[in-house]
């Protein structure tokens, strides 16, 4: 089945560093979401991309498409100590039957030192 | 509160002890989804519903049994669970199926 290469799988930064991390698949997706996840709790939606080559931000994140629509990447600047979690990526394809299959990456741990 | 709903959200039980993990949204969505969580695998789709009475499987449904009889809920049904199926389970629901899912915060299942 489609799986999607996340890395890096985890990060150990300094508050206040940008972080970079990024998904790449071997099959198309027509939807790229990336999600944060704390512990204790479920995953939480942070941005949603649509369209090929869209680059959109959530405050201090930047998301972007892809242009071959196998991958993306998500920024998060000048990072803080509630940034710390697990990203996951997801694709999402869209069947005939109007379904939205999910396929997620292994996700990016993030710890971030005061 | 828009929110999803899993009940329990922690478990510890037998094996072969049949168990249902309830699942409960509040913001009329069509489309609703169980995931598996486990270390280093991410989140795998087990059974998704397109809307009332329309369920199909996802990547690893064996062993799981869903039932969508109101919009509303979608419980996760484990006849006779095993050890491998001590895992983080989450529920999910989008507006339509094409759209962003929203996650409950989890039900920890440990199948002894």
């Amino acid at each position: 089945g489609q799986q999607l290469n996340q890395s890096p799988q985890s990060m150990f930064i300094q508050e206040g560093e940008d972080v970079s991390m990024n998904c790449t698949s071997s099959s198309i997706f027509n939807t790229w979401l990336w999600y944060k996840q704390d512990p204790g709790e479920g995953p939480v939606l942070l941005i949603a991309l649509y369209k090929a080559g869209e680059l959109t931000s959530n405050g201090r994140l930047t998301a972007q498409f892809g242009i071959t629509r196998k991958d993306s990447f998500l920024n998060i600047s000048a990072s803080i100590p509630s940034d710390v979690g697990i990203y996951f990526c997801a694709g999402q394809l869209y069947g005939s039957s109007n379904t939205g299959k999910l396929i997620f990456g292994q996700g990016t741990t993030l710890q971030v030192k005061p | 509160e828009a929110q999803v709903t899993q009940n329990p959200r922690y478990l510890i039980t037998v094996t072969g002890k049949k168990l249902t993990v309830t699942c409960s949204q509040n913001m009329n969505h069509e489309y609703m989804s169980w995931y598996r969580q486990d270390p280093g695998l991410g989140l795998r789709q087990i059974y998704y519903s397109m809307n009332v009475e329309v369920t199909d499987k996802g990547d690893v449904p064996e062993g799981y049994k869903v039932s969508r009889k109101e919009k509303r809920n979608f419980p996760l049904i484990l006849e006779s669970p095993s050890p491998n199926q001590t895992s983080l389970y989450f529920c999910a629901s989008s507006l339509r199926g094409r759209q962003p899912q929203h996650f409950g915060d989890g039900t920890r299942l440990s199948i002894l």
